[in-house]
């Protein structure tokens, strides 16, 4: 079966750079959801969408930036990037009105030099 | 299809006390994993507590274990000597293997909101 595709896997970018991590849902999945997870840290919920428009929103820095395309697919666009940014990026998805049922991508891990 | 249910919209719990949280799930996979999520007003998801199905022994952390039963596929969340900072809503959440293609689901109850009285 489909899974959710994150792109790139891994990516390393200076400080002050700018990246972007893309996601691609499981077809039919209308909602996207992107969290960040530090280094021993517990993921943190940064914003999610659902029919291309911003559902939900939570951790995101202003630095930071998402979207949601006609294809569902999203794109998290990180500008500025510290040290600190540096973590394993999750992109979930799932169907509209089921929320709590969310399938989670391999993640992309960005590390920040 | 796998479910979480969570039957308790909210609790009340006297600091020191002790509470527990239900949980029930259901899945036909053998090896997954289990979690108990706080999430406080900042809408943080702090993970309190993880369990692997294919470990009989239950989950401790501090003043936070769980009573794991797999037949009954029940997985409640105690917790002792309940302080004020531990007001909060709470997720069981259920996480499939991963898949061929790398994807895993996670699965969340609706959540029970504790609150802590002094």
């Amino acid at each position: 079966a489909a899974g959710v595709i994150q792109s790139p896997r891994h990516l390393i970018k200076e400080k002050r750079e700018t990246a972007t991590l893309k996601c691609y849902p499981i077809p039919r999945h209308d909602t996207v959801y992107w969290y960040q997870q530090g280094p021993g840290q517990d993921p943190q919920f940064l914003i999610s969408f659902y029919e291309k428009m911003q559902s939900d929103k939570g951790s995101i820095p202003d630095r930071f930036s998402a979207q949601q395309f006609s294809d569902y697919h999203s794109e998290l666009n990180m500008s500025s990037l510290e040290l600190g940014d540096s973590a394993l990026y999750f992109c979930a998805s799932s169907l509209a009105g089921i929320v709590y049922e969310q399938y989670f991508g391999p993640g992309t891990r960005l590390t920040v030099t | 299809a796998q479910t979480v249910t969570q039957s308790q919209p909210e609790m009340s719990v006297q600091e020191a006390e002790t509470v527990t949280l239900s949980c029930t799930y259901d899945t036909s996979e053998s090896d997954y994993y289990l979690f108990w999520y706080k999430q406080p007003p900042s809408r943080q998801m702090i993970l309190v507590i993880r369990q692997e199905a294919y470990k009989q022994q239950n989950a401790t952390e501090n003043r936070f274990s769980v009573n794991f039963q797999k037949a009954a596929k029940s997985f409640s969340l105690k917790i002792s000597d309940s302080q004020l900072g531990d007001a909060a809503m709470y997720f069981c959440a259920y996480r499939s293997p991963v898949g061929t293609s790398g994807t895993y689901k996670y699965i969340f109850g609706t959540g029970t909101r504790l609150k802590v009285l002094a």
